[in-house]
């Protein structure tokens, strides 16, 4: 089945910092979506892409849909400690398949 | 607030009891989706229900049964629970031309 694969795993940063994460597949995909995951809750949906090559920013937050249709970038810019949690790609194929494929998540930590 | 419901939040089973983990959406979705979270692997796919009356296999269905009871209610049986099951368990759901999933807020199970 399609795999995503999404780095880094974890990262511990200092206030104020930018973040950058990204997935990559081993297949095309049609849709790009970013989710976030606070402390036991379940993922909210933050950026969601449809188009090779799109760029879509949602506050301090930016995604980009990667050309190959195969990879996908999440940017976070001026972090604050509320951008604390885990950080989930996932991505969707094309015609009738409707269900998403799950990155393993980027654990982010925000040192204030 | 519309949203996707869950229930337990919390539950503690001892090995071989049988418990189901209930959903509700009230957002008119056709599909709902089980997931497991579990540490380093991400979400992995349970069981799903493209539609009313229709359920199907995902990753790791094992030691699990679902029922899609009406459009609104999907649950999560699990027959005869192991430790292997402590896990967190999110529910979600999408529409027709959607193409993100809302997620529940979780249910923390441990098997001991």
């Amino acid at each position: 089945g399609q795999q995503l694969n999404q780095s880094p795993q974890s990262m511990f940063i200092q206030e104020g910092e930018d973040v950058s994460m990204n997935c990559t597949s081993s297949s095309i995909f049609n849709t790009w979506l970013w989710y976030k995951q606070d402390p036991g809750e379940g993922p909210v949906l933050l950026i969601a892409l449809y188009k090779a090559g799109e760029l879509t920013s949602n506050g301090r937050l930016t995604a980009q849909f990667g050309i190959t249709r195969k990879d996908s970038f999440l940017n976070i810019s001026a972090s604050i400690p509320s951008d604390v949690g885990i950080y989930f790609c996932a991505g969707r194929g094309g015609g009738s398949n409707y269900k998403l494929t799950f990155g393993k998540g980027t654990l982010l930590t925000v040192n204030p | 607030n519309a949203g996707v419901t869950q229930t337990p939040k919390f539950q503690v089973l001892k090995t071989g009891q049988s418990m189901t983990l209930q959903c509700a959406q009230d957002m008119n979705h056709n599909s709902m989706y089980w997931y497991r979270q579990d540490p380093g692997m991400g979400l992995r796919l349970i069981y799903y229900s493209a539609s009313e009356g229709t359920t199907d296999k995902g990753e790791v269905p094992n030691g699990y049964n679902v029922s899609r009871l009406n459009k609104r209610e999907f649950s999560l049986r699990l027959e005869s629970a192991a430790p292997s099951q402590t896990s967190v368990y999110f529910c979600a759901s999408s529409g027709t031309g959607d193409y993100g999933y809302t997620f529940g807020s979780g249910t923390r199970l441990t098997v001991v």
